[in-house]
């Protein structure tokens, strides 16, 4: 166990509509990150923040929004949804804003139909 | 850009036996980190081992440890005494870090299975 918690678990909606991945990152931890990994495309980072702030982004599509809240916890938020999108996703946490071990949930995973 | 090749998809391990999971990177930093990961079919991440572009030393951890080349830019896992339970997919990660922004680029992973 990781100490990342994400949920939920198995998310499964239709094309057009939105939903939102939540992620919990482990007990004193600054930094979350997002990563999807889809079989086409693999395992790709999306988006890092660090203490409440948008730092790095990836490959991040302008459907997708993500927040870090004063509690830490983060949220990831898909609109829009396509078949494409149905992926599993992953948040990840660091001690800091750089330079440390992330350490990654069990991830959600989304199927779109 | 940062490129982490993974050239085995799929590798057939006896239990017992030692086995090296190839990962070669290319980047123009001086500074970088490489990660291993496995992810068991259950689908979690799982943090094995770390190497700083500056280490000296190989990195173990159990019986994971990592042949750090840096002159052929290759950082290949190395899994002694293999057991059923190494059966998973493995990723080599290469972090990049700038100004405090931080990212893993990952390669495609091996599928390593252990035959009892």
């Amino acid at each position: 166990d990781s100490g990342v918690t994400q949920t939920p678990k198995h998310l499964i909606t239709a094309t057009g509509q939105r939903v939102t991945l939540r992620c919990s990152p482990r007990s004193g931890d600054l930094s979350v990150y997002w990563y999807q990994q889809s079989l086409d495309q693999g395992l790709q980072f999306l988006i890092q923040y660090y203490n409440g702030e948008e730092r790095a982004k990836g490959n991040i599509l302008e459907r997708f929004s993500a927040q870090q809240f004063p509690d830490l916890h983060s949220e990831l938020n898909l609109s829009s949804l396509e078949l494409g999108d149905s992926a599993l996703y992953f948040c990840a946490s660091s001690a800091g804003q750089g330079g440390d071990t992330q350490y990654f949930g069990p991830g959600t995973r989304l199927t779109v139909l | 850009a940062q490129k982490i090749t993974q050239t085995q998809p799929g590798m057939f391990v006896q239990e017992k036996e030692a086995v090296t999971l190839d990962c070669t990177y290319d980047t123009s930093d001086q500074s970088y980190g490489l990660f291993w990961y496995k992810q068991p079919s259950s689908g979690e991440m799982i943090f094995l081992i770390y190497q700083g572009s500056y280490d000296e030393q190989n990195a173990t951890e159990g019986r994971y440890s990592l042949n750090f080349q840096k002159a052929r830019k290759s950082a290949n896992l190395v899994i002694s005494a293999s057991q059923l339970g190494d059966s998973a997919m493995y990723f080599c990660a290469m972090r990049e870090t700038y100004f405090g922004n931080e990212k893993l680029t990952f390669g495609t992973g091996t599928r390593l299975t252990i035959i009892p």
